[in-house]
């Protein structure tokens, strides 16, 4: 059974940083490309990168590139997220994705 | 990048009645392939999303034949034959034919 796990979500001040992990279960992770994606409280969502199967081609959303950066061990099954200089507007679920499966999202709250 | 932009239901739908969610992107989302990169998703109240259609009309492993994607370019419809409690939840489209990848702002369905 595919299992994508995220871990790391907190609050975190204006203009820090945090590091989200996504642990996958259940299927080769080397194999696959993998994304993040986010839901801000009672909105949509918002796709904000991806990586390909060995980490050395990465592709983002214009609103976090540069802020944020997506990486990946595949011996560890893997797969992070590193924000930095965050924003009240990253406030959000962030979910590790990997079509068709999606994890169950960790809550990231930004506030002073 | 692509706006998708998603209508609205008029809620609540009868059980048993069908319901179609409309959805409208900015740009032609059919490829010199043949090939609409266009999906649909679900999200039921406190789940994460779950991927229903992909390439327009190409129903996901495990979804119900009750679902129905079909369209043009730029011009999409998600048919729900005879809803049913379980289809209770936000609808979303999603274009992937070009970075950033993006979505509707969702279609709210509720049961009568």
């Amino acid at each position: 059974e595919v299992q994508l796990v995220e871990s790391g979500g907190s609050l975190v001040q204006p203009g820090g940083s945090l590091k989200l992990s996504c642990v996958a279960s259940g299927f080769t992770f080397s194999n696959y490309w993998m994304d993040w994606v986010r839901q801000t409280p009672g909105k949509s969502l918002e796709w904000i990168g991806e990586i390909n199967t060995d980490g050395s081609k990465t592709n983002y959303a214009p609103s976090i590139k540069d802020r944020f950066t997506i990486s990946r061990d595949n011996a560890k099954s893997t797969l992070y997220l590193q924000m930095s200089n965050v924003k009240s507007d990253d406030t959000a679920i962030y979910y590790c994705t990997r079509r068709p499966y999606w994890g169950q999202g960790v809550m990231v709250t930004v506030s002073s | 990048d692509i706006v998708m932009t998603q209508g609205a239901l008029p809620n609540p739908v009868p059980s048993g009645e069908s319901a179609s969610i409309t959805c409208q992107s900015s740009k032609s989302l059919l490829h010199s392939n043949g090939k609409t990169y266009l999906n649909w998703y679900l999200q039921r109240p406190g789940q994460s999303p779950q991927l229903l259609i992909y390439w327009m009309s190409t129903r996901a492993s495990g979804v119900s034949d009750r679902f129905s994607g079909s369209g043009s370019g730029t011009d999409f419809t998600l048919k729900i034959s005879s809803v049913e409690a379980e289809d209770v939840g936000v609808y979303y489209c999603q274009q992937f034919l070009e970075y950033p990848r993006t979505f509707g702002g969702g279609t709210k369905l509720e049961l009568k």
